[in-house]
């Protein structure tokens, strides 16, 4: 079964860091571009940031730019978006999915939320 | 990077059909190959609809079909039924790798 697991999120003061996990498993994570979609409580998907399937070609939302980094370790089947400088509208749950072979995405995890305040 | 208008809400009666555009510009929707479609229950991750404008994965009911024309996509479901209440969104490729998402709309079911 095509499975993605996030962890990692929590409460956390404005200016501080975390780092979200995502571990794959059901399917050939190394041959995949991953992404990382956010929903902020009550409202619509955001798109946050994009990888390649080697790691080499990241791509993100301007607003996150400089402060967020996606990056991927394909030993582990694991992705990983650090995040840094938050700011209270960064509180969201977070999702990973799994760009499918159409580009649209097919597998997303369940989320994981966090929740940038003082 | 902005987000692609679709109208907040939408409702039908059972059997009935409804279409949910979703507008954006030539940078996304009209010069996109890759607009997809994705559905949402409450409290739940989303779920793929429609992939590459018009196609549906396996799996996904017949009942929902979608097309584009120009700088607006449509998402249709024909034969509403109940389980289709939820929130529907559309996403497209808005630069090299880079992604928008609709507003979201909220289907009701009379």
């Amino acid at each position: 079964e095509v499975q993605l697991v996030e962890s990692g999120g929590g409460l956390v003061q404005p200016g501080g860091s975390l780092r979200l996990s995502c571990s794959a498993s059901g399917f050939t994570f190394r041959s995949y571009w991953m992404t990382w979609v956010r929903q902020a409580p009550g409202k619509g998907l955001e798109w946050v940031a994009n990888i390649n399937p080697d790691g080499g070609d990241t791509y993100y939302l301007d607003s996150v730019k400089g402060r967020f980094a996606i990056s991927r370790d394909n030993a582990k089947n694991s992705l990983y978006l650090q995040m840094n400088s938050l700011r209270p509208d960064d509180t969201a749950v977070y999702f990973c999915a799994r760009f499918g072979l159409t580009a649209a995405l097919d597998c997303w995890g369940q989320g994981n939320l966090v929740t940038v305040s003082s | 990077q902005s987000a692609l208008t679709q109208p907040r809400s939408v409702s039908g009666s059972p059997g009935q059909s409804i279409t949910i555009p979703c507008t954006g510009t030539s940078s996304d929707v009209g010069g996109s190959n890759y607009v997809s479609w994705y559905q949402q229950h409450p409290g739940k991750a989303p779920k793929v609809l429609i992939s590459e404008v018009n196609k549906r994965p396996s799996g996904v009911p017949d009942r929902f079909s979608a097309s584009k024309s120009g700088n607006t996509a449509s998402l249709t479901i024909s034969g509403l039924q109940a389980e289709d209440e939820a929130d529907y969104y559309c996403c497209s490729t808005a630069g090299f790798h880079i992604y928008a998402f609709g507003t979201g709309t909220q289907v009701t079911v009379l």
